[in-house]
């Protein structure tokens, strides 16, 4: 069966150190996203891919890194200048021009110790 | 702007029926969503409706678009304790690429 999946499933950092959190698919979605979710909150969008080798910007960007080397990953790297990285992050993906939705991973909490 | 709101919480006695409301700002969205998320997973998309129909209805849960108003609505038949999540309405960005903007999300809860 297809579908996105994202490990770790529970992560922790340490101040000061860059992790990173992987997102794989294999539903052949042209697009990849990575959310941030925060308790009560919703979804704030960091990083966005529509083809391989070509990612953008979201809202809250900054302190974060991706790549989008393979169409089927677009792994999430959370650096040390983000100062408040303990969340729960989502990865999802779409197919280019249908109005399917988004898939979502299960999702990784980060927890910084 | 892109905005979408919804209330953040909803209480319900087992075997009612709940309504979830959204409000959104793009009049020109092709697709409206919803989506649930059961503690600590990811969102699992419930149904979607095209922003040409005014109801949309599947099993227990039935789609109501209002687009004078841009007022969308979530009904759910019965409402059972496994029901009990966060809902997410979100509506998809005419600008750019593929593009959803979500609400913030209504915590359903499900009573005895």
């Amino acid at each position: 069966d297809g579908g996105i999946t994202q490990s770790p499933k529970y992560l922790f950092r340490k101040e000061g150190q860059n992790v990173t959190l992987s997102c794989e698919q294999n539903l052949n979605h042209d697009a990849m996203y990575w959310y941030r979710q925060d308790p009560g909150q919703g979804l704030r969008l960091i990083y966005y891919s529509q083809i391989v080798n070509d990612f953008q910007k979201g809202d809250i960007a900054e302190g974060y890194s991706v790549s989008r080397e393979k169409k089927e990953s677009f792994p999430l790297t959370v650096t040390s200048a983000q100062k408040n990285p303990t969340a729960f992050y989502l990865c999802a993906s779409s197919k280019a021009g249908t109005g399917d939705g988004y898939t979502f991973g299960s999702g990784t909490r980060l927890t910084v110790v | 702007g892109e905005d979408v709101e919804q209330s953040l919480f909803l209480s319900v006695r087992e075997g009612d029926s709940s309504v979830i409301n959204c409000t959104y700002t793009d009049s020109s969205s092709t697709y409206l969503y919803w989506y649930k998320q059961e503690p600590g997973a990811g969102l699992q998309l419930l149904t979607y409706i095209f922003s040409n129909m005014d109801m949309k209805q599947d099993q227990r849960l039935t789609v109501l678009l209002n687009k004078k108003d841009k007022h969308l609505s979530l009904r759910i038949a019965d409402t059972q304790t496994g029901d009990s999540a966060i809902y997410f309405c979100a509506e998809s960005f005419s600008g750019g690429y593929n593009k959803l903007i979500f609400g913030a999300g209504t915590r359903l809860a499900v009573h005895p």
